[in-house]
């Protein structure tokens, strides 16, 4: 177990719609980092969070949101759902510096 | 551009038997190179980190090389397990910035370990 929750683990939508992925980090971690990985690819950075604040951007589309709270959990707004945003959603948390990242089991998502 | 290759893309070994992960990267200014396990389906796992001055690491049966200078890491496996099926990720990070933002993922050995 790392220590990270990451909640739904499935979810079915259509496109267009609005969805909330939420990630709870391992206790003491203050780093928040949210994946894409489609299938067969690679894990695509989207974005992290360092203690409430927003750290670094990666390939994140305008169409995605994200935040940190004060309690460190983070969630993951998508909207205008399209079919190739189907993918597994994976929160990390980190300690920092040289440390690993531990992730959660990640969100399926399937936009039909 | 930062790169991670791995090879081969897939593997299919016998149990008991061993095996070797091939990283190569272009990332640069180097800090560290993590290797992570990932079963189907679930989160990445770390098995091991190691920094420019370090050319071997071991965790149990897996044991991670470096040649910083020619760029290189493998990924051994000794004595193969079924529950050793899975994806094995290597992940390069770039000195100087926070962890996690400019690590650069390769796309993985998806390792199948038969009985």
């Amino acid at each position: 177990d790392s220590g990270v929750t990451q909640t739904p683990k499935h979810l079915i939508t259509a496109t267009g719609q609005r969805v909330t992925l939420r990630c709870s980090p391992r206790s003491g971690d203050l780093s928040v980092y949210w994946y894409q990985q489609s299938l067969d690819q690679g894990l695509q950075f989207l974005i992290q969070y360092y203690n409430g604040e927003e750290r670094a951007k990666g390939n994140i589309l305008e169409r995605f949101s994200a935040q940190q709270f004060p309690d460190l959990h983070s969630e993951l707004n998508l909207s205008s759902l399209e079919l190739g945003d189907s993918a597994l959603y994976f929160c990390a948390s980190s300690a920092g510096g040289g440390s690993p990242l531990h992730f959660g089991n990640g969100t399926r998502l399937t936009v039909t | 551009k930062n790169q991670v290759e791995q090879s081969p893309q897939s593997l299919i070994i016998l149990e008991g038997k061993n095996c070797t992960l091939q990283c190569n990267y272009t990332v640069s200014p180097f800090s560290n190179l993590r290797w992570y396990k990932q079963d189907t389906g679930r989160g990445p796992v770390s098995l091991t980190i190691m920094t420019f001055s370090e050319n071997t690491k071991s965790n149990g049966r897996y044991t991670a090389t470096l040649d910083a200078d020619t760029k290189q890491s493998s990924l051994h496996i000794t004595a193969s397990q079924l529950s050793d099926s899975a994806s094995y990720i290597c992940v390069v990070s770039a000195k100087g910035v926070s962890s996690g933002d400019k690590l650069t993922f390769g796309t993985g050995t998806r390792l199948a370990v038969r009985p």
